[in-house]
């Protein structure tokens, strides 16, 4: 049973560049939620996609966006990068009739570092 | 607004002894469910325990067990025997109804010694 994937492990990028982060769910999955944990943080809700669609945002600027595909992958894209998007970001998938005992899994995450 | 709260920024513990880990959260919802999870230094986040606002019973799962209390507005893990593989970060989360998104705390980093 495969778990949560995320690609790449580690970034290096500069200011202003645009970054594309893919997560793949766990097998079974239909819902895709991504967070970005500044480093000694908790993770911050970034949006979460199901059916192709934006769900739910967080507290994010446009320059954060998404996307999920029909096998229920996704693809997390942040333009003009600052310094202060250096984190790791974290994929997490669920099942979305699960209710309110939903789980969460989490991927390995993304280390985004901006120079 | 929803929100957790982890009061230890730390804690260390002797191999095999119990460890409790604080966890208190606000939200004016009636119907809301709370997750601990596990972070290593491998960064990924590991999904242990869940308790739901209208369960009655404590959760329990392995060494891992909830200890629940609505009006105190309280979750706080209990792992029994503790190993040095239980050093990580863990963190308190919270999911109300109708929402997507997981609420975090700050963490508790801890740290098993032999």
């Amino acid at each position: 049973d495969a778990g949560v994937t995320q690609s790449p492990t580690h970034l290096i990028k500069t200011r202003g560049q645009q970054v594309t982060l893919r997560c793949s769910p766990k097998s079974g999955h239909d819902t895709v939620s991504w967070y970005q944990q500044a480093l000694g943080q908790g993770p911050q809700f970034i949006f979460q996609y199901y059916e192709e669609e934006e769900r739910q945002r967080g507290n994010f600027p446009d320059r954060f966006s998404g996307h999920q595909f029909p096998n229920y992958s996704s693809e997390l894209n942040v333009n003009a990068l600052l310094l202060g998007d250096s984190a790791l970001y974290l994929c997490a998938s669920s099942l979305a009739s699960g209710g309110m005992t939903d789980t969460q899994y989490f991927g390995p995450g993304t280390r985004l570092t901006v120079l | 607004a929803q929100k957790i709260t982890q009061t230890q920024p730390g804690m260390f513990v002797q191999e095999k002894e119990a460890v409790t880990l604080d966890c208190t959260y606000d939200t004016s919802d009636q119907s809301y469910g709370l997750f601990w999870y596990k972070q290593p230094s491998s960064g990924e986040m590991i999904f242990l325990i869940y308790q739901g606002s209208y369960d009655e019973q404590n959760a329990t799962e392995g060494r891992y067990s909830l200890n629940f209390q609505k009006a105190r507005k309280s979750a706080n893990l209990v792992i029994s025997a503790s190993q040095l593989g239980d050093s990580a970060m863990y963190f308190c989360a919270m999911r109300e109804r109708g929402a997507q998104k997981l609420v975090f705390g700050q963490g508790t980093r801890l740290t098993i010694n032999p």
